[in-house]
């Protein structure tokens, strides 16, 4: 089954404070796609980050880093340097990559990330 | 680029009372995608569209759930009669392709309340 978990619900930090959100997933396709939007309270879901199966390299944009392990199917996102615009609602989702569903995500649950000043 | 265009933002209805919702992909996006997010939860897929066909709707409660989708443009969802549960928020989604590596931009959403 296609499946992904954000076991964290909720995360307060105070600024300046590095912070990782967690996402673990589930798939039988050996071709996927993974990835990462924000969700601000304004209610749009903003696109960070697409990575697909093949390709493990860490990623880093900024302030933001990805670390994807295939070994352990997960796809954590590690914000550095926390700052209070930061806080959203952080979704994982899985693109689903073959037959009639190809192409439709699979989110988490979603992490809130609560930045401090 | 305009992005994904929604309306209303906001809407408050009666249960059994009939809503519609609109969305207006970005400009040259074949693939649209409706999706219902509940309090606490990831969005959740309801409707895809290629052009003007609706290609996975497994996901939509047809019995009151419906959806159109014009000339392959804008699109329209529609609930009739409403009921308690279907208070959420209603986003479209568009893309330029339906391959799994394609980007999804999202418009505003709908909050819909149902009373």
């Amino acid at each position: 089954a296609q499946k992904v978990t954000q076991a964290q619900t909720e995360i307060s930090v105070v600024e300046k404070e590095d912070v990782t959100l967690d996402c673990v997933y589930e798939t039988r396709d050996t071709t996927y796609y993974l990835f990462w939007y924000k969700q601000p309270p304004s209610g749009e879901l903003v696109f960070l980050i697409r990575r697909n199966s093949f390709d493990e390299q860490n990623e880093i944009s900024g302030r933001y880093s990805w670390n994807f392990q295939k070994s352990t199917s997960s796809f954590n996102f590690t914000i550095t340097a926390s700052q209070v615009v930061d806080s959203a609602v952080y979704f994982c989702a899985l693109s689903e990559n073959y037959g009639g569903s190809q192409g439709n995500l699979i989110f988490g649950k979603g992490t809130k990330l609560s930045v401090k000043p | 680029e305009a992005g994904v265009v929604q309306s209303p933002r906001y809407k408050i209805i009666e249960k059994k009372q009939p809503v519609a919702f609109w969305c207006n992909p970005i400009s040259g996006h074949n693939t649209l995608y409706w999706y219902r997010q509940n309090l606490g939860q990831g969005p959740e897929l309801l409707i895809r569209y290629e052009n003007e066909e609706a290609v996975d709707d497994s996901q939509l409660p047809k019995d009151r759930f419906s959806a159109e989708r014009l000339k392959g443009v804008d699109s329209t969802l529609k609930i009739q009669p409403a009921e308690l549960g279907d208070s959420a928020v209603y986003l479209c989604a568009s893309s330029s392709g339906r391959r799994s590596y394609n980007e999804q931009f999202f418009g505003p959403g709908t909050r819909l309340t149902v009373l």
